[in-house]
């Protein structure tokens, strides 16, 4: 079975430095990868969608970006990091197309 | 295009009552749907599935779902609720290459 390895657990960042999260699957090849974020006392956000290498969907504006280098891995990253990017990263897999999504433990950034 | 919305945004129940959450989705054609559980401070968690068949679906820890089409509905139901179920819960349903989440509902169990 897949597995979802997310780093680091938690983050404390600086305003205007920069973010790098990773997120990297086991158990499974060519998955839908999936970064949401998660605010205080909200519901899920979804940033990005990856459905292959190289190939990432953007569902909102914003600071942020995101990569998939390779089938298994999806990073996310900012070069100027804002109070309003705090949260709560979760990256999620997705075997097939309407398929349920797997999660990673998720990494709690605070900008400072 | 697919939407889930969620009735309840904090539910609060004592030890042994009912639980029953609301989710209903937009989407007219065939649907996969899911709830989720985010315990404090942890990931989500798939509590249970439907992708076709019983509308009655079964999932982990006692939860169980109820599928109906007329009612663009999926709610979530528990017949007795335990302190540990205290956690936020999530309808979702994948739409094309999205996954769609509703904005969660607060469950808050009193011992």
């Amino acid at each position: 079975s897949q597995t979802i390895h997310q780093w680091p657990a938690t983050l404390v960042q600086p305003v205007g430095s920069p973010l790098s999260l990773e997120c990297t699957v086991e158990g499974t090849s060519n998955p839908n990868l999936y970064w949401y974020r998660q605010a205080a006392g909200r519901g899920l956000q979804l940033l990005f969608y990856s459905i292959g290498i190289g190939q990432i969907s953007s569902e909102v504006p914003q600071n942020l970006s995101a990569s998939r280098p390779q089938d298994r891995q999806f990073i996310l990253s900012s070069k100027k990091l804002l109070l309003s990017d705090s949260g709560f990263y979760l990256c999620a897999c997705q075997l097939r197309e309407g398929a349920e999504a797997f999660f990673g433990q998720g990494t709690r950034l605070t900008v400072v | 295009a697919q939407s889930v919305s969620q009735h309840n945004h904090h539910v609060i129940l004592s030890e042994a009552a009912s639980l029953e959450l609301g989710c209903n989705y937009s989407y007219g054609g065939t649907v996969n749907l899911f709830w989720y559980v985010q315990y404090p401070g942890q990931h989500l968690q798939l509590l249970l599935k439907y992708f076709s068949g019983d509308p009655l679906v079964k999932g982990i820890k006692g939860f169980e779902a109820e599928f109906i089409k007329s009612k663009f509905s999926f709610n979530l139901r528990k017949p007795s609720v335990q302190w540990s179920d205290t956690a936020e819960y999530f309808c979702a349903s994948p739409y094309g290459q999205n996954f769609v989440f509703g904005p969660g509902t607060r469950l808050s169990v009193l011992p």
